[in-house]
């Protein structure tokens, strides 16, 4: 059984870039979840996506957006970046939309944004 | 909005000693669940428990369990037989159960694990 797996693990861009994380799900999972963790805090939901759909969205700016793809793939995509989006990125994946609350994360992307 | 709250920024504790970490929220919500989620340094953030709601008794795992109170809003978390395998950063965390994968977490606390 394939873990979550997210690319690339750090990168450092600048303010105002544009930034492309992605997460590969649990195999036979088709729900993937994005999570901000800034340093020193617990995650926050970003949004999350069934079925390459968005099915749910935390308290973040439309400039935070997301792809799910047929293979239950996802990216999440950041546009004009600023210095607080610097943080660590988790996906995680999971069966079904509704289910208990067991989510499988990755490793995370580590992203520094100077 | 459910709010996640955890006391104790960081613990430590002697190998094969017990150790009760603290998790309150808040919510008027009466469906929800409860979670305790494990953060190794640099590796994944693993589920160590779950707590429904509605179910009165206590959630245990192993060497881990919980003292769930709900008129109090309080979710502890009571690692028995602690190894150094324990050493992390543990969340707590509410999902209402409508809600599924939306978790809300507390800010964490760091639990060091002594030899």
């Amino acid at each position: 059984e394939t873990g979550v797996t997210q690319s690339p693990t750090h990168l450092i861009k600048t303010r105002g870039q544009q930034v492309t994380l992605r997460c590969s799900s649990q195999s036979g999972h088709n729900t993937v979840s994005w999570y901000q963790q800034a340093l020193g805090q617990g995650p926050q939901f970003i949004f999350q996506y069934y079925r390459e759909e968005e099915n749910g969205r935390g308290n973040f700016p439309p400039r935070f957006s997301g792809l799910q793809f047929p293979n239950y793939s996802s990216e999440l995509n950041v546009n004009a970046l600023e210095l607080d989006d610097s943080a660590l990125y988790l996906c995680a994946s999971s069966l079904g939309r509704q289910n208990t609350g067991e989510l499988f994360f990755g490793e995370g992307s580590r992203l520094t944004v100077l | 909005a459910q709010t996640v709250t955890q006391s104790q920024p960081e613990m430590s504790v002697q190998e094969a000693e017990t150790v009760t970490l603290s998790c309150t929220y808040d919510t008027s919500e009466n469906n929800y669940y409860l979670f305790w989620y494990k953060q190794p340094p640099s590796r994944q953030m693993i589920l160590v428990i779950r707590q429904e709601a509605y179910k009165q008794q206590n959630a245990t795992e192993n060497r881990f369990s919980v003292n769930f109170q709900k008129a109090a809003k309080s979710f502890s978390l009571k690692i028995s037989d602690s190894q150094l395998g324990d050493t992390a950063m543990y969340f707590c965390a509410f999902m209402k159960q409508e809600y599924g994968n939306k978790l809300v977490f507390g800010a964490g606390t760091i639990l060091r694990v002594k030899s």
